[in-house]
């Protein structure tokens, strides 16, 4: 069964500084991998997702992540961070099979505070 | 505005009570899921329904039900089976298939409390 690891659980950075949120998977064959953002007491946005291709993927809200098959990575940046991005984000997983679609298996999630 | 609503946002069980927590979608979409959230475990599956009159268990589908007997609905029962309910509940939706529509729309959520 796949799996998803968010090593860090809380990461503060200063406004302006850049980010990096990590996310590491187990899974046989090439994953199908997401970005989500939670906000406090509210539901999930996806961020970006990636399947197959080019490895540098781009988000919305100045996001992009890279999958890197060989660390079986799929880490989340942005170059300058706003303080309205202080927020949850979960990486997520799913199998490549056509009944799969929406079954995610979630990581632990990451609470990003910002410090003005 | 299309999306997906859940209510109530805040509900308290009784020991030995069912609940049923509201999940509605006007966006016209065939899935429709139930996430349960855990601090610090994410987000995990509880039920899924790909289409009217049909539905699956996810990975956690032990102590509750579901029916999808309308499109726009997918309203999930917290049995008296489930003996930590005590959560964040999470009802999505997503429409047709093919990467283009690998996109979960969620709702804001339901807290479920035990008195």
């Amino acid at each position: 069964a796949q799996s998803v690891t968010q090593p860090d659980i809380h990461i503060t950075v200063s406004e302006g500084a850049s980010l990096e949120l990590r996310c590491n998977y187990s899974y046989g064959a090439t994953p199908y991998l997401f970005w989500y953002v939670q906000s406090p007491g509210q539901g999930l946005q996806l961020l970006l997702k990636y399947f197959s291709g080019d490895t540098l993927v781009q988000g919305i809200k100045g996001f992009e992540a890279e999958f890197k098959r060989s660390q079986s990575s799929f880490n989340l940046r942005k170059p300058s961070v706003h303080w309205s991005d202080a927020a949850e984000y979960f990486c997520a997983v799913r199998n490549a099979g056509g009944t799969s679609y929406g079954k995610l298996t979630f990581g632990q999630g990451t609470i990003l505070t910002v410090h003005p | 505005d299309g999306g997906i609503t859940q209510s109530p946002k805040y509900l308290f069980r009784k020991e030995g009570q069912n609940v049923t927590l509201s999940c509605e979608q006007n966006l016209n979409h065939d899935a429709m899921y139930w996430y349960r959230q855990d601090p610090g475990q994410g987000l995990r599956l509880i039920y899924y329904s790909q289409i009217v009159n049909d539905f699956q268990k996810g990975d956690i589908a032990e102590g509750y039900s579901v029916s999808r007997e309308k499109k726009e609905s997918f309203p999930l029962t917290v049995t008296s089976a489930q003996k930590n309910p005590t959560a964040f509940y999470l009802c999505a939706s997503r429409h047709g298939t093919g990467f283009t529509n690998e996109k979960l729309f969620f709702g804001s959520g339901t807290q479920l409390s035990v008195l």
